[in-house]
């Protein structure tokens, strides 16, 4: 059964990089692609990108490109790199396999999320 | 990108209701629209991808229409677990966006 958890630090300074880590069990990375989501404080989420283990990504405009996604074949885990982050960063983070079928994709499995909070 | 606007934002209901979640996108999107249910403390999980297809393992008293730009969530016979927040998306194109989220709480 296809698991995710995302880990990494709660707590990052402003202007500085929030960095986590999706460690994916019961599948490999393989040609499936991976995603990262934010859900603010509000509740809304946001779409943050997506990567295929062969390097095909795509990123949320909306981030200006401080977002990068990588992964780790040989960790079986994908990561997001977020630069220069304010407060409005702050929100929870999930990681989500993209799956579908036919011409048809919905993000799931999810991991449980982790909040990271952008606080000096 | 792609604007979702879900309506209404709350809504009370009690169980054995009836209620219907509605999802407007800002362009025509097909059929290219999933729906979700998020619990507190949880994340999101499928209920139903291409508009209308009920995932496997959801309960029947859920469904979805719609296709270009009006999409519905219906719950018939609401049950106490029905009571969360749902959420559309589009994968219409890769720039995916959701809608606001709409909590249903208990009347």
């Amino acid at each position: 059964q296809l698991q995710l958890q995302e880990s990494g630090p709660g707590l990052v300074t402003p202007s500085g990089t929030l960095s986590l880590t999706c460690t994916v069990s019961g599948a490999s990375l393989g040609s499936n692609y991976w995603s990262w989501i934010r859900q603010s404080p509000g509740g809304g989420l946001e779409w943050i990108g997506f990567l295929q283990s062969s390097g095909s990504s795509n990123y949320n405009p909306s981030l200006k490109g401080r977002a990068t996604l990588s992964v780790d074949t040989s960790k079986n885990e994908f990561s997001l790199n977020l630069t220069s982050v304010t407060a409005a960063d702050t929100a929870i983070y999930f990681c989500a396999a993209i799956v579908g079928s036919g011409n048809y994709n919905w993000f799931g499995p999810w991991g449980q999320g982790t909040l990271v909070t952008v606080s000096s | 990108d792609i604007q979702m606007t879900q309506s209404p934002l709350s809504l009370s209901a009690s169980v054995g209701d009836r209620v219907t979640i509605t999802c407007r996108t800002s362009q025509s999107i097909a059929k290219y629209l999933n729906w979700y249910q998020q619990k507190p403390g949880k994340a999101p999980t499928l209920l139903i991808y291409a508009a209308s297809t009920l995932q496997s393992g959801v309960p029947s008293r859920f469904s979805g229409s719609g296709s270009g730009t009006d999409f519905t969530l219906t719950i018939s016979n609401l049950q106490p677990d029905d009571f969360a927040t749902y959420f559309c998306q589009q994968c219409f194109t890769t720039l995916y966006t959701f809608g606001q989220g709409t909590k249903l709480e208990m009347k």
